[in-house]
């Protein structure tokens, strides 16, 4: 089993939509949880942090279920330049590597 | 302030043949990491370095061996190479306290033949 596993998509959506991802994690010491953004054929690059009581920064809302040990992402009025695919990414306490889901993909489309 | 470079960009191998991926930082983080990334298996960790002078394997070390230089050098070297080794390649780097925020190089296409 994967230790951080994401639906691959692709996920095709209208501009203005709103979209969800989830991940899942499977090692229940994971203390830090991360979603990273990776443009077609460039470098990931950090979007934002997943805190307990959840997160907001403008359109974009990040959400941890600790028992369930899951995490979701959630975008609202959908933009074209947020086609990407986005990585769910956690961080096992007093370790200093993260670990990167394989991506779920973004198409937005007008 | 150019963050992480690699070189090369791009490029091609026949089986057998050795090379080393470059990696420079100029951000004085501490540690440093060497990722592959292949379609439907994510970003996995081959090697790392902590800091200056210390290396340690990550998830898929076999095949590879690293060399931090400097501070600001790590370096990827691939013995003799394997088309099971074609990928792309990521180097970054991060603050020892910051672990969260990894900042990647753009990235090295490599293809065994």
């Amino acid at each position: 089993r994967k230790e951080v596993e994401q639906d691959p998509g692709p996920f095709n959506v209208p501009e203005g939509a709103t979209v969800a991802f989830n991940c899942t994690y499977s090692n229940s010491a994971s203390q830090s949880f991360f979603w990273y953004r990776q443009d077609c054929r460039k470098e990931p690059k950090l979007l934002m942090s997943v805190y307990s009581s959840g997160n907001e920064d403008g359109r974009f809302t990040a959400q941890l279920n600790r028992a369930s040990q899951y995490i979701s992402l959630l975008i609202r009025d959908s933009k074209l330049s947020d086609s990407a695919t986005y990585l769910c990414v956690v961080n096992v306490l007093g370790g200093n590597k993260l670990v990167f889901g394989a991506g779920t993909i973004l198409r937005v489309k007008s | 302030n150019a963050g992480v470079t690699q070189t090369p960009k791009f490029q091609v191998l026949k089986t057998g043949q050795s090379m080393t991926l470059q990696c420079a930082q100029d951000m004085n983080h501490n540690s440093m990491y060497w990722y592959r990334q292949d379609p439907g298996m994510g970003l996995r960790l081959i090697y790392y370095s902590a800091s200056e002078g210390t290396t340690d394997k990550g998830e898929v070390p076999n095949g590879y061996n690293v060399s931090r230089l400097n501070k600001r050098e790590f370096s990827l070297r691939l013995e003799s190479a394997a088309p099971s080794q074609t990928s792309v390649y990521f180097c970054a780097s991060s603050n020892r306290d910051s672990v969260r925020e990894q900042y990647f190089g753009p990235g090295t296409r490599l293809t065994v033949t």
